[in-house]
């Protein structure tokens, strides 16, 4: 079936860097892009940007310009989310999740992966 | 600014139903949204895409108790016969060009 799996939770140091991965299966990988969203401890949903699975292209929201890389792997259908300089107002849960661009649904995210913990901790 | 403004909270007894609301902001009335839904504990799951008009069309698997409406700038889930595992917070989104946006979210409580 169609999923986004992601890698496990990350303990890290302040001024460290994490690289969180999302792999989809079930679809055609580079037909739909892959978004990021970021849920700080017992916030809402922040959304973060987005990557043309196709062309790799990225494309930031507003304060995650810098920090924040999005990037691909098309050989083994794997988004990537990085963060450097990991400050501790970077905790959260960082959801991947897939763009809808069928009649159905187009513009939502119809599939979401399952959360990757990032905890920054000294 | 396209936002979505959300109540925080909302609740209903068990077996009841329940709506929650969802406002775009002025200029934004004929958006499409979608709604999700995010159980304790658990990531996402998609649950509509609701148009302006209040067609929607219900993601794979989410039961029939669960229904869009819209009225000008506002836009509508509705739950009924309430179950307990309803029990969670329930997102808005919208989008143009290449930006989204999230609602701040409303916690539906089963009593």
């Amino acid at each position: 079936q169609v999923q986004l799996v992601q890698s496990g939770s990350e303990l890290k140091k302040p001024g460290a860097s994490v690289k969180v991965s999302c792999g989809a299966s079930g679809y055609t990988f580079t037909h739909y892009p892959v978004n990021w969203v970021r849920q700080a401890p017992g916030q809402g949903l922040e959304w973060m940007g987005w990557i043309d699975t196709n062309t790799g292209h990225p494309t930031y929201a507003q304060g995650f310009t810098g920090r924040f890389v999005f990037s691909l792997d098309t050989s083994v259908s794997t988004a990537y989310l990085q963060i450097s300089s990991l400050k501790a107002e970077d905790t959260a849960v960082y959801y991947c999740a897939k763009y809808c661009s069928s009649t159905r649904c187009n513009g939502a995210f119809d599939i979401w992966g399952q959360g990757t913990v990032v905890t920054v901790s000294s | 600014q396209l936002e979505l403004t959300q109540s925080p909270s909302a609740s209903a007894s068990l077996g009841a139903s329940v709506k929650v609301t969802c406002t775009l902001s002025s200029g934004h009335s004929s958006y499409a949204i979608a709604w999700h839904q995010q159980q304790p504990e658990k990531g996402p799951r998609y649950l509509m895409k609701l148009n302006s008009d209040g067609s929607h069309i219900k993601g794979d698997g989410v039961p029939d108790r669960f229904s869009g409406s819209s009225s000008g700038a506002e836009r509508y889930l509705t739950i009924s016969s309430l179950q307990s595992e309803d029990e969670a917070d329930y997102y808005c989104q919208t989008w143009v060009s290449d930006i989204h946006v999230f609602g701040t979210g409303t916690k539906v409580t089963v009593l």
